[in-house]
């Protein structure tokens, strides 16, 4: 147990839908990070937020998009979904913005027909 | 941005082996970690090594910044440690963002 949380765990979607994916990040951690891992593969950056600020950003288009609240909690929305999408989405609380300290949560796995 | 790659690709052990897993970055780094993700999908970071050797119980790992490699090691294999060994290390110019292999997947068989 890394004390971080995600819901739901599993979710089945259609082409154009949109999501939103949420994470509870670790007790006193002030920085949420979210990775998409397609089947087969290592986990892509897709964003971090720090003290509710995007704060780095990696190659996914905008319509990925996050929140960070003031508890620290966090969402991933994603709109106008494809089929590509299809993937486990996972986030990593850690204190401060460098991320050898980071703790993952169990994942959302979303489904796009 | 930087390259890594990880060997081998698959092994299956018998429980009680020792194995060695690689990982080769292409450029310098400052950060490079290792994870391991359960059959169900959780990532635990084992180590944070940029260089040297760590240790942590039946794992250990050793990094050669300067040949640009790190080594996972496994000794006395149990059945839990079946999973997914990734590394990662930071983006260039970005260490916020990790650059993650594609991962050995390790089977131990009882």
């Amino acid at each position: 147990e890394t004390g971080v949380t995600q819901s739901p765990t599993h979710l089945i979607k259609t082409r154009g839908q949109q999501v939103t994916l949420r994470c509870s990040s670790q007790s006193g951690h002030n920085t949420v990070s979210w990775y998409q891992q397609a089947l087969g593969q290592g986990p892509q950056f897709i964003f971090q937020y720090y003290r509710e600020e995007e704060n780095g950003r990696g190659n996914f288009p905008p319509r990925f998009s996050g929140l960070q609240f003031p508890n620290y909690s966090s969402e991933l929305n994603v709109n106008a979904l494809e089929l590509d999408d299809s993937a486990l989405y996972l986030c990593a609380s850690s204190l401060g913005t460098q991320q050898n300290t980071q703790y993952f949560g169990p994942g959302t796995r979303l489904t796009v027909l | 941005g930087i390259q890594v790659e990880q060997s081998p690709p698959d092994l299956i052990l018998q429980e009680g082996a020792n194995s060695t897993l690689r990982c080769n970055f292409s450029d310098s780094v400052n950060n490079l970690q290792w994870f391991h993700q359960n059959p169900w999908g959780q990532l635990i970071n084992l180590f944070y090594i940029p260089s040297g050797t760590k240790q942590n119980g039946r794992l250990s790992a050793t990094t050669v910044a300067t040949e640009r490699y790190s080594l996972l090691y496994i000794s006395s294999s149990q059945t839990t440690d079946s999973g997914v060994y990734f590394c990662a290390a930071p983006w260039t110019g970005n260490n916020r963002k990790l650059i993650w292999g594609l991962g050995t997947s390790l089977a131990v068989n009882p």
